[in-house]
């Protein structure tokens, strides 16, 4: 099983800074991983995938980055609606499929 | 528009038998593979399983394989996640996801259901 670690587990911050989280893979994925954002009571929302590429409908301040371990999720300007759960799951070889234990991110 | 509509919430008893469902509409429903996503109180996401309703290809999680079954129906474009006997720790909510992209298997899950509650409790 492929173990996906994400940093930190909890960031504090203000509306308009700049966040970056951290997913570290046991080993490689290539560039087989996307970046989830759940709110309460909601479904998982795709952000990114294939490490860099956003989603549909995603805006340019959530950037993507890394490849084989070592990934990264930045928000350039933190909005209201960032303030969230975000997971990293890398979909390299199905069964292996796996989650992230999830970053929140929350108000300062 | 690419939507997934998921049955409404269950409360069973332990050892009683459930299914859920999750209508895919607005794509080509064979042509993509589907999933399902665990999400016990208060934890992350777990993989079950996944199909390719096309054939029915059907693949488990390990952990999960022979826990439950998984099958679709492309004249309902409905996807099922069932149980045969249910457990207390089956208590979850659940969500069907869409991959990206059609055929191979390993995308991202791009599309997701709203989520089916299971509450299993003597």
């Amino acid at each position: 099983e492929i173990v996906m670690t994400q940093s930190p587990a909890t960031l504090s911050v203000s509306p308009g800074e700049r966040v970056t989280l951290s997913c570290r893979a046991s080993q490689s994925v290539g560039s087989n991983l996307a970046w989830f954002r759940q709110k309460p009571g909601q479904a998982p929302r795709l952000l990114i995938y294939g490490a860099s590429t956003r989603a549909t409908g995603i805006p340019a301040r959530v950037s993507g980055s890394g490849s084989g371990t070592e990934f990264t999720l930045t928000i350039s300007s933190l909005q209201s609606e960032d303030f969230a759960l975000y997971y990293c799951q890398h979909y390299n070889n199905w069964p292996l499929w796996t989650f992230g234990q999830g970053t929140t991110v929350e108000i300062k | 528009e690419v939507q997934l509509v998921q049955s409404g919430a269950e409360v069973k008893k332990p050892g009683e038998s459930l299914k859920i469902s999750c209508k895919g509409s607005g794509y080509s429903f064979t042509d993509y593979w589907i999933g399902w996503v665990r999400q016990m109180p208060g934890k992350g996401l777990e993989w079950m399983g996944i199909i390719y309703p096309g054939d029915s290809d059907t693949r488990y999680t390990p952990s999960l394989q022979g826990q439950v079954t998984i099958s679709a129906d492309m004249s309902m474009t409905t996807v099922y996640l069932q149980w045969s006997s249910l457990r207390a720790s089956d208590t979850a909510m659940y969500y069907c996801a869409r991959v990206y992209g059609s055929g191979p298997i390993n995308q991202a899950p791009a599309y997701w259901g709203q989520g089916t509650l299971v509450t299993v409790s003597s």
